[in-house]
């Protein structure tokens, strides 16, 4: 079975401009989470989506959004990019069940450079 | 809140040596614990996972963990080291029940000497 996958892996973008990464998630999972990676600040939520609703949001500001379509893919866009937000961008999905809810599954994640 | 803390931010043993990497966790209700492994331009692997089950907790690559409520620990262990575990480690933690939320600590990065 096929792994979650993430694109762009790699991404440049310029101070004050948007961007948009996407995630598949491992066939069949319904849960799609993602995490900012940071040196300073670790690994911090951002929000969570479960059948197209987002179910939980981390403490970022309202520049970093996402969505999740019907078929479990997601995406999340990051408005006027700051420096602060060069990271890497992981996505996690996760199969709705009972004794399986609880692990997630990790992509490669997305390098973004902000200069 | 839940919280999880690592300590010591970067082991270093020998090829053939125990590994202990220490993780430490503070939450009001049950926890559900996680180790992950992360290799270099790479994302995170679950090692394995605590969640209420048997205390010692066997995962992949020789690992194990074991819950300790009472000294709210959930350290990882490998009897023998090998040149391939070179990595960082990551010890997380969520409450039972709820949305999907990973509180991560701050990372182990352990190093292998030959």
């Amino acid at each position: 079975k096929a792994g979650v996958t993430q694109t762009p892996r790699y991404l440049i973008k310029t101070r004050g401009q948007q961007v948009t990464l996407s995630c598949s998630p491992i066939s069949g999972h319904r849960s799609v989470s993602w995490y900012q990676q940071t040196p300073g600040q670790g690994l911090q939520f951002l929000f969570e989506y479960f059948s197209e609703t987002q179910r939980n949001k981390g403490n970022f500001p309202g520049r970093f959004s996402g969505r999740q379509f019907s078929n479990s893919r997601s995406e999340m866009n990051v408005s006027t990019l700051e420096l602060g937000d060069s990271a890497l961008y992981l996505c996690a999905s996760s199969l709705e069940g009972t004794g399986r809810r609880y692990e997630q599954y990790f992509g490669p994640g997305t390098r973004l450079t902000v200069t | 809140a839940q919280s999880v803390t690592q300590l010591g931010s970067h082991v270093s043993v020998s090829e053939g040596a125990l590994v202990l990497l220490r993780c430490n966790y503070s939450s009001s209700v049950p926890p559900y614990l996680f180790w992950y492994v992360q290799y270099p331009n790479q994302g995170l692997q679950l090692l394995l996972k605590y969640t209420s089950a048997a205390t010692l907790v066997k995962g992949i690559n020789g690992f194990e963990a074991e819950f300790k409520k009472s000294e709210t620990s959930f350290h990882l262990t490998k009897p023998s080291a090998h040149m391939s575990d070179a990595a960082e480690y990551f010890c997380a933690v969520r409450t039972a029940g709820g949305a999907q939320k990973l509180v991560f600590g701050q990372g182990t990065r352990l190093t292998i000497n030959p």
